[in-house]
Order: C-alpha cells, then sequence, then structure tokens
C-alpha cells in the first residue's frame, strides 16, 4: 500500500521562525498536495504539485511556499510563521490526479506560540 | 464557484440504525464527488466516489443532479463506523483541487 509519512506528529514553533513540514511518498506518485484542516472549515489546499520542481498555488497559498526537488519528496515551509497558522497539516498524494484516490499522510499538528 | 456544504457538524445515531450524511453541493459543470473518513487516530482515507458507483463497508451514495446533493447512507449503523466523514468535489477530470466540505462527526451509540 501506498505510503505517505511526514516528518512529524507534532511541532510547536515561535512567531517569527522559518518552519520546514516534510512529506516524503514511496509509490512514485506524480501528484502531491498540501491542506490544512481546521474545525470548522474542513480541509483547504495551500499547495500542489504535478511534477518535480512544479508547483501551483492552492486556495489559501499566504504566508507558505514549497518545494519539490525530488518526485518523492514535497515540502511546506512558513517563511515566518505567525499564530494563525497554528493547524493541523496534511499531505496527500496522487498517481494522476485529484479524480484519482488520495493517499494521506497522519498529519503534522503545528503550534504556533 | 465549487462549494460543498455539510449541513450537520454532529450526527449521533443507535447501533442498528439507519444513518444518511447529507452533502450538497454546487457547481455548474459536471462534478465528480467522494467521500472521504477519518477514524480515532487514523489517516484521513477515500471511502467511495460516485464513478465507481459501488458499496463500501455497507455505505452508498447516489449523485443527484436536480437536487445537487450526494448523501451518504448506510441502512444499519455499527459502532465502527464511528468517524468524521468529508464530503469531497472536483470539478472536472485532470482537476488538481479537491474542495471539502467542512465534515460530519458521526458517532454510533451501542
Amino acid at each position: 500500500d501506498v505510503k505517505v509519512t511526514q516528518s512529524s506528529r507534532y511541532l510547536v514553533k515561535r512567531t517569527g521562525e522559518k518552519v520546514f513540514l516534510e512529506c516524503v511518498q514511496d509509490m512514485d506518485h506524480e501528484n502531491m498536495f498540501w491542506y490544512r484542516q481546521d474545525p470548522g472549515l474542513g480541509l483547504r489546499l495551500i499547495y500542489f504539485s504535478y511534477d518535480v520542481k512544479m508547483k501551483e498555488k492552492g486556495d489559501i497559498p499566504e504566508g507558505y511556499s514549497v518545494s519539490r526537488e525530488k518526485k518523492e519528496r514535497f515540502s511546506l515551509i512558513l517563511e515566518s510563521a505567525s499564530t494563525n497558522q497554528t493547524s493541523m497539516y496534511l499531505c496527500a498524494s496522487s498517481l494522476t490526479g485529484v479524480n484519482e484516490k488520495l493517499f494521506f499522510g497522519s498529519g503534522t499538528q503545528l503550534s504556533v506560540l | 464557484a465549487q462549494r460543498v456544504t455539510q449541513p450537520e457538524k454532529l450526527l449521533s445515531v443507535f447501533k442498528g440504525a439507519p444513518v444518511e450524511l447529507k452533502c450538497n453541493y454546487s457547481y455548474s459543470g459536471s462534478p465528480e464527488l467522494f467521500w472521504y473518513v477519518q477514524y480515532s487516530r487514523q489517516r484521513l482515507q477515500l471511502l467511495l466516489r460516485h464513478i465507481s458507483r459501488e458499496s463500501i463497508k455497507g455505505f452508498t451514495a447516489d449523485l443527484n443532479k436536480g437536487e445537487t446533493s450526494f448523501h451518504l447512507k448506510k441502512p444499519f449503523a455499527q459502532e465502527e463506523d464511528s468517524a468524521m466523514y468529508y464530503c469531497a468535489l472536483s470539478g472536472q477530470t485532470g482537476a488538481n483541487n479537491l474542495f471539502f466540505g467542512t465534515g460530519t462527526r458521526l458517532t454510533v451509540i451501542p
């Protein structure tokens, strides 16, 4: 089965810090996604990538950037963390796009103090 | 614009009772619709999608274009069905964004 691994389950950071969230998938999937999950708001797409070095903005990209230097790894970067970025971050991958099954990581709960 | 509405944040049913989780969507084209589920301490995972017209774990969902709905149903709820359920919509083949509803937490009471 596809494995999507997020490097940290919990992270606590200070306001203004640069934060890296890492995601690795092991099934050679073309597409990778970063969502944030907030109670009452569901999941919202931050960025996605359909190929190495290719990225597209999602619905809420402000304050975030991404990096995809290798096919299996997709990193989410918070350039200067703020308290409103406290959230659960979910990484996902799929073979051909969102109409195929998305495989999710277990999530990173980020707290920005 | 695409939008997915799940009107119930919380839903409780007794074991053995029928369950229906509501999902309504707004989209001008031909939608692709999905149900994702997150059990306690597990990852979010695909439950079913309308294009497959399948039944998974006893759940079914029918796309009603007239009512723009994709309600999830199960005739007899089980305790292991307790979870968070998200309805999601994709606009078209090759689309790269899946629009999620706000989710419904289902609790099945023993």
